[in-house]
């Protein structure tokens, strides 16, 4: 109950694509799910954030959509660039201060 | 800087061996929190510690593993008796006041941690 489960593991898109990272969870108590870009070499770095009384933000080119009755929260990257391949990690929390991630997706976008 | 440090970024020791790692959170920073990421897989929790409050240990893997977070500031993780599936990227994180303050955690480049 307390995983998250991310798909897909890799994604390649061309320049201009939307990919779209999808996340599902069972934990009700879960209200925190934030999304983590991280560069090979470095630490994730958090991208953006939502709690379950929206059901969409948006932050330059990057979005979360949010299902709470489906218990799903999906990534979308709008007109995607070469430089936004990474790899991208869901998480969740609920009523602890621990993040429970998920198993992260590779993303490459080609020129 | 003023992001959280970690040290040595790089780490190979010989299986049985002890192994300590070092983190230093961002000044002020409350919380802090370390994650194993072995190879092409996600954050494994290990343990948080907040405050003065008795550290959250539930992930440590076996009594192999401890940390302490001395005056409240740097963070030591220390292994022992290191075995090969002890190879991976160990990363603190450092939050203001956790995620219960609605605080993101910010994370360290990692200590990437070879057993032979």
């Amino acid at each position: 109950q307390q995983q998250v489960k991310q798909s897909p593991q890799s994604l390649i898109v061309q320049k201009g694509g939307i990919p779209i990272i999808n996340c599902a969870y069972e934990n009700t108590a879960f209200d925190y799910f934030p999304w983590y870009q991280q560069f090979p070499g470095k630490g994730p770095a958090l991208l953006i954030a939502i709690r379950p009384d929206v059901s969409e933000k948006k932050e330059g080119r990057f979005t979360i959509s949010f299902n709470k009755s489906a218990k799903q929260f999906s990534l979308h990257i709008m007109d995607s660039q070469p430089g936004d391949s990474a790899t991208y990690f869901c998480a969740a929390s609920g009523n602890t201060d621990k993040l429970i991630f998920g198993t992260g997706t590779r993303l490459q976008v080609f020129p | 800087g003023a992001g959280v440090s970690q040290s040595p970024s790089n780490k190979v020791t010989e299986k049985g061996k002890d192994v300590e790692l070092r983190c230093d959170p961002i000044s002020g920073h409350t919380a802090l929190y370390w994650y194993r990421q072995s190879l092409g897989q996600g954050l494994e929790f290990l343990i948080y510690f907040q405050g003065n409050s008795a550290p959250d240990k539930s992930g440590l893997p076996s009594d192999r593993f401890s940390a302490e977070r001395t005056g409240g500031s740097v963070s030591t993780l220390t292994i022992q008796r290191t075995q090969q599936e002890d190879s991976a990227v160990y990363l603190c994180a450092s939050s203001l006041q956790g995620l219960r303050g609605n605080q993101p955690q910010h994370f360290g480049d990692g200590t990437r941690l070879s057993i032979l």
